[in-house]
């Protein structure tokens, strides 16, 4: 089993909709939680962290579930500009330190 | 600040080349990391560091070397380059003190044929 699973995607959405990108994580001791924007060929960015309560910035809103292990991603009123892959990105403290795992990926297009 | 800076942007090398990606940041972040990102799959760590004199292996470390001889720069070696390390590479540094955002420099294209 992969330490952070996302669906793929692609998902086509028209400008406007509401998106949900959910991603699972396996590792029980994770500590923090992030999600990461990567555009076409650039770097990550980080787009938010994820808290236990929830939280929002802007038409952003990102869950965390740790019973479930599961974490979420809600992006309302979705823009041209949201067209990104976003990253489910969970990190584990190790004797070596902290340790981010990167899920694959989940790719939004959205259209006109 | 410049943040995070990678160079080359691009590079072809032949099989058995050999060759130094550079990282560099004006941050003063302690931790630095070295990714590869494949198409579709997510990023593999390759190696860390802590902080200057440091480094340690993450996933994916064979066929490379790092060094930190400095806080600001951590260059990442391949010998022997081989096609399966085509690839995209990403640096990225973070505060160890502070919160545990990484910020990534813009990456290096690697093609081996």
């Amino acid at each position: 089993r992969k330490e952070v699973e996302q669906d793929p995607g692609p998902f086509n959405v028209p400008e406007g909709a509401t998106v949900a990108f959910n991603c699972t994580y396996s590792n029980s001791a994770s500590q923090s939680f992030f999600w990461y924007r990567q555009d076409c060929r650039k770097e990550p960015k980080l787009l938010m962290s994820v808290y236990s309560s929830g939280n929002e910035d802007g038409r952003f809103t990102a869950q965390l579930n740790r019973a479930s292990q599961y974490i979420s991603l809600l992006i309302r009123d979705s823009k041209l500009s949201d067209s990104a892959t976003y990253l489910c990105v969970v990190n584990i403290l190790t004797g070596g330190g902290n340790k981010l795992t990167f899920g694959t990926g989940t790719q939004l297009k959205v259209e006109l | 600040n410049a943040g995070v800076t990678q160079t080359p942007k691009f590079r072809i090398l032949k099989i058995g080349q050999s060759m130094t990606l550079q990282c560099a940041q004006d941050m003063n972040h302690n931790y630095m990391y070295w990714y590869r990102q494949d198409p579709g799959m997510g990023l593999k760590l390759i190696y860390y560091s802590v902080g200057a004199g440091i480094t340690d292996k993450g996933e994916v470390p064979n066929g490379y070397n790092v060094s930190r001889s400095t806080t600001e720069d951590f260059p990442l070696r391949l010998e022997l380059a081989a096609p399966s390390q085509t690839s995209v590479y990403f640096c990225a540094s973070r505060n160890g003190g502070g919160p545990d955002t990484q910020y990534f420099g813009p990456g290096t294209r690697l093609t081996v044929l």
